[in-house]
């Protein structure tokens, strides 16, 4: 079946810009993910979502930084007010979501580029 | 302190060689997940395999084989008779209890370089 997919990308916008970045998961499965990885390092953790609710938002950097998930499927995160510190690859993954531990599986990401 | 340490920042050899990519973790649970991903250059990441703290059984799959060590918190990853095709950077990852086990902490990563 059809993995993870996320759309754009690739985007590039301008500081103060705002931008959206969507992410549609494995078909059933419940457990949602978003990972930031900037250059040479690992994906780290922003936010987890448990059917359409936010359940860990700790990873999220500040408050420019937002993602819904309305509908228990497609996932939007959206950075308000671009900086180029935001400049990375955001990657979105998704799980079974009925127990702990399971394998998280990635999309191939959106290059964000902040000018 | 880091949590997951991949203290090889690259490593170079030539087909056909075997190689060890090295993992330590720090947790303060008994119960956690160790998992290993794969990125081509494509830049997707590829699952490779998830252990859970309770099974330390080693691990084969074809050239791939993977040795969990709880005594020194470690989780090595071998591919042997390696090929061009198995160039990539790879990560391992710590999933644990007292996050709900829903947050995945990554090691910097390994690069490896295949030549022919």
């Amino acid at each position: 079946g059809a993995g993870v997919s996320q759309t754009p990308s690739n985007k590039v916008t301008e500081k103060g810009k705002y931008v959206e970045l969507r992410c549609d998961p494995i078909s059933g499965h419940t457990a949602l993910y978003w990972y930031r990885q900037s250059l040479g390092q690992g994906p780290e953790f922003l936010i987890y979502f448990q059917g359409t609710g936010a359940a860990d938002d700790s990873g999220l950097p500040n408050d420019r930084f937002f993602a819904v998930r309305p509908e228990g499927s497609v996932s939007t995160l959206k950075i308000q007010r671009t900086e180029r510190g935001d400049s990375a690859v955001y990657l979105c993954a998704s799980s079974l979501g009925t127990t702990g531990g399971e394998t998280q599986y990635f999309g191939p990401g959106t290059r964000l580029l902040v000018l | 302190a880091q949590k997951v340490t991949q203290a090889q920042t690259e490593i170079s050899v030539v087909e056909k060689e075997d190689v060890t990519l090295d993992c330590v973790y720090e947790t303060r649970d008994t119960t956690y997940y160790l998992f290993w991903y794969k990125q081509p250059p494509s830049g997707e990441l590829v699952f490779l395999i998830r252990r859970n703290s309770f099974d330390e059984q080693n691990e084969i799959s074809g050239r791939y084989s993977w040795n969990f060590q709880k005594s020194t918190s470690s989780f090595n990853f071998t591919i042997t008779a390696s090929q061009v095709v198995d160039s990539a950077v790879y990560f391992c990852a710590l999933s644990e209890r007292h996050t709900g086990f829903q947050k995945l902490v990554f090691g910097t990563g390994t690069r490896l370089l295949v030549s022919p």
